[in-house]
């Protein structure tokens, strides 16, 4: 089945340091999506990547999708304490007739977020 | 996105029991999911919740364990069955709308058994 490299597996950085954190895939994917998740909640859909190359920035953060469809990386801007969770990507692949919407998730990144 | 709610929050269960989890949004949805978090780990698709027929089930899951329904398009229930403390995890619903890909997660419920 298709497998998902996320790395790194965790992060402690200064407040105001840029980070960065990418998936990798065996396989390809149509969609690419990044989560967050805080102690004790459901993950929270950051952004939704639907085309190789794509660029999507929310806020200050950014992500894009590879064009080889089989990676894709998040980017954090200027980080605060408040961006400490674990970040999640997941994957997708809609076969011929749109039938399948399994996610594939990453194992996850750790981001510490240091006053 | 919507309101996505989940019953119970958490719960501590004994072995041999089974516990009944709800999903409720509040607007209809194509897509319902259901997914188990083990301690410290990923994501993984338990089945999808499919309207008016059988759960669609992933490898290592089975309907006798992971009991779903769903009976219209706002609420499904997933139960785990004569549940064993390696079913100790956060159990999460997920929605989605046929005409997007990306899914929304409700809050989880905790389940621990002892």
């Amino acid at each position: 089945g298709q497998q998902l490299n996320q790395s790194p597996q965790s992060m402690f950085i200064q407040e105001g340091e840029d980070v960065s954190m990418n998936c990798t895939s065996s396989s390809i994917f149509n969609t690419w999506l990044w989560y967050k998740q805080e102690p004790g909640e459901g993950p929270v859909l950051l952004i939704a990547l639907y085309k190789a190359g794509e660029l999507t920035s929310n806020g200050r953060l950014t992500a894009q999708f590879g064009i080889t469809r089989k990676d894709s990386f998040l980017n954090i801007s200027a980080s605060i304490p408040s961006d400490v969770g674990i970040y999640f990507c997941a994957g997708q692949f809609v076969g011929s007739g749109g039938s399948n919407y399994k996610l594939t998730f990453g194992k996850g990144t750790l981001l510490t977020v240091n006053p | 996105s919507a309101v996505i709610s989940q019953k119970p929050s958490r719960d501590i269960c004994q072995r041999g029991t089974s516990l009944t989890i709800q999903c409720q949004v509040d607007s209809q949805v194509t897509m319902m999911f259901w997914y188990r978090q083990q301690p410290g780990q990923s994501l993984t698709l338990i089945a999808t919740a499919n309207q008016g027929s059988e759960a669609t089930y992933e490898s290592g899951f089975v309907i006798d364990k992971f009991p779903i329904s769903r009976p219209n398009l706002t609420f499904s229930t997933l139960t785990v069955s004569n549940m064993s403390p390696e079913d100790s995890s956060i159990y999460l619903c997920s929605v989605s709308w046929q005409a997007a890909y990306e899914q929304y997660f409700g809050p989880g419920t905790r389940l621990t058994v002892t």
